[in-house]
Parts: C-alpha cells; structure tokens; sequence
C-alpha cells in the first residue's frame, strides 16, 4: 500500500527566510513521482515541483527546491527567501506504478511579516 | 500550461435534488481524470478515476450510484451527485493528468458545494 506523511500540521516561518517542509512517502513500487502542490485559501490546488524516482539530482523549481533522500523515503520540500505570498497549504503528492496520485495530510504555512 | 476549467465554482442546492459538476480540459487531452473530495483543512480524498469511453473506477467506500461520473470525450468528465444530502455537502475537486508518465496532475478549482 502506498502512503505519504507529512507530520507538520501547521509552519511558521519569518519573511524572506528558508522554509524546509517535510514529506515522508511509503511504497513498493520501484518507478514513482512525487509531486509538492500549493493549495491557497481560494481553494485551487498549484502544482509547485515534481522528483521521479529515478531522478538522481534534486529537482529545482525556482525558489522551490525537493530534497530527496530516497534511502530515507523523503521528499521535503524547501522553500527559500519565503514571502508573504507563500502562505498556504502544501501538499505533498505521489503517483504509483497504478498511476493513482495520492495526498498527504498537508502542511499549513504561515509567513510573518 | 496545462489548463482545467471546473464549473460551478459554487452550487447550493436543496435535499433530494441532484447537482453536475463540470471539468474541462482547455488545452490538452485528458484520457484520465480524478475526482477527489476535500473535508474543511483536510487532504484531498480521491473518489474516482474517470476514463473515457469506460467506467470510472471507484475507491472503496464511495457510491458509484450516488456519485455518477462520465467521462464523454477526451476534454469532458462530469460528476453528478445524485439525490444530494446535507453530509454530501463538501469542496469537490478534477483533475486531468497530461500526456506523459511524469506529466502533474492539474487541478481544477474546485467546486463547493452545500447541500440544505
């Protein structure tokens, strides 16, 4: 069975700093993706970065960059120079060999000013 | 980028009535799409995967009578909730994945619906 966790509820960070949001992912499956989304208040969900499993280099995505530990089965998510913009809910998201995506609990992050 | 149109954005509807939910792909061809459901501050829920030209697969525990999808065409799905009750009343969510394994699922935004 498949399964992502994302043990922080909620995140404060302060403006322009760096923002590490953690995702842990289980399966059996030897080919996957994982997928970070960013769900702003209004509801609509903004897909931010993708890490295939057999990506050896950590994917970057602007200010938004993966660390994939893949021994470790983790894939957090680092935002850096945050901005008031970026508070929201964050998603980690990962797509099996079934080609079902499936979500994590999510993060909620807040950015002070 | 890939764009997903979802219509309404909002519906309210009495008890016993049924309510359609539209999702587009504008500028791509989506041969799946997903529904999914979404509690108050809770994750996304999947329901269903929807394929064109055949029945949608349904996640165990949801109502393929209650929850009609179909899935016409290559840039259409369409979810019916069908004799709606209060505790259907929730944020509905499509998405269309691309061409291509590593292709995002790319959402719509959403529909809330609530059910009096």
């Amino acid at each position: 069975a498949q399964k992502i966790t994302q043990t922080q509820p909620g995140m404060f960070v302060q403006e322009k700093e760096a923002v590490t949001l953690d995702c842990t992912y289980d399966t059996s499956d030897q080919s996957y993706g994982l997928f970070w989304y960013k769900q702003p208040s209004s509801g609509e969900m903004i897909f931010l970065i993708y890490q295939g499993s057999y990506d050896e280099q950590n994917a970057t995505e602007g200010r938004y960059s993966l660390n994939f530990q893949k021994a470790r089965k983790s894939a957090n998510l680092v935002i850096s120079a945050s901005q008031l913009g970026d508070s929201a809910m964050y998603f980690c998201a990962m797509r099996g060999a079934t080609y079902k995506y499936i979500f994590g609990t999510g993060t909620r992050l807040k950015v002070l000013a | 980028g890939a764009v997903v149109s979802q219509h309404p954005s909002r519906v309210i509807c009495k008890s016993g009535t049924s309510v359609k939910i539209e999702c587009r792909s504008l500028d791509f061809q989506a041969t799946t799409m997903f529904w999914y459901r979404q509690f108050p501050k809770k994750s996304l829920m999947l329901m269903a995967t929807s394929n064109e030209g055949s029945k949608a697969t349904y996640e165990q525990g949801v109502e393929k009578d209650k929850f009609l999808i179909n899935h016409a065409s290559l840039t259409l799905s369409t979810l019916t909730v069908t004799s709606a009750h209060p505790e259907d009343s929730s944020f509905y969510i499509c998405s269309a994945k691309g061409a291509g394994l590593n292709s995002p699922l790319h959402f719509g935004n959403g529909t809330r619906l609530t059910v009096t």
